[in-house]
């Protein structure tokens, strides 16, 4: 069955701090791997894209990584600040049906 | 923005009762994606369509329903309301589905009491 699991769940920290999120898949054949940014009650706003062939990819202060070989994505977010509070989703793509499939999230919250 | 527009923002409706919900797809993008997305939970896809065609259905009841028009923007229809109905419902629009950068709209907030 294809899916997306991510790790924490939710996850608190202070502004200025460095922090990762985890997602692996089972989803197969892949496509490709996006994570998305979600604040509350809004709709999510894409961060990175990568295919298959990309172990990294950087947009500002998030890196996202990605080992096609293990199906295991990071997402880093360097020196945190207060509006990166937010859920943090892993998507993939299904090769077979072009459809994208969610993980859960993780909750972040940012404190000062 | 995301170019992406979504009406109403908010919806309260009752069990049984049917709602409409409306998506404008950014300029140019002819695939719109609708999903249900539950308090705490990831978005649930509903349904794809493409050149105002269904291209793909997720398990959804047969009592939610939709349709694209000339223009690429989009409906959602759902009919006999239940409780578990509510839920953020997003819709998203792509020029290529699975491949190209996919443009959520803010989301209606649909309450079933």
């Amino acid at each position: 069955k294809n899916q997306v699991e991510q790790s924490p769940q939710s996850l608190i920290i202070l502004e200025g701090k460095n922090c990762t999120l985890q997602c692996n898949y089972t989803v197969s054949p892949f496509s490709n791997l996006r994570w998305y940014k979600q604040d509350t009650g809004r709709g999510p706003v894409s961060l990175t894209i990568m295919t298959f062939s990309e172990n990294t990819k950087s947009n500002g202060r998030y890196t996202a990584t990605l080992d096609a070989d293990t199906k295991q994505s990071s997402l880093h977010i360097t020196a945190s600040q207060l509006s990166d509070s937010a859920s943090y989703i892993c998507v993939v793509t299904s090769g077979a049906t072009d459809k994208l499939i969610f993980g859960t999230g993780t909750r972040l919250q940012v404190f000062p | 923005e995301t170019g992406v527009t979504q009406s109403p923002t908010h919806l309260i409706k009752t069990r049984g009762q049917q709602v409409t919900l409306r998506c404008s797809s950014q300029s140019g993008h002819n695939t719109v994606s609708w999903y249900q997305q539950a308090l705490g939970q990831g978005p649930q896809f509903i349904f794809q369509y493409y050149r105002e065609e269904e291209n793909g259905r997720g398990n959804f009841p047969p009592r939610f329903s939709g349709l694209q028009f000339p223009n690429y923007s989009s409906e959602l229809n759902v009919n006999a309301l239940e409780l578990d109905d509510s839920a953020l419902y997003l819709c998203a629009s792509t020029l290529r589905a699975g491949v190209d950068e996919q443009y959520f709209g803010p989301g209606t907030r649909l309450t079933v009491t």
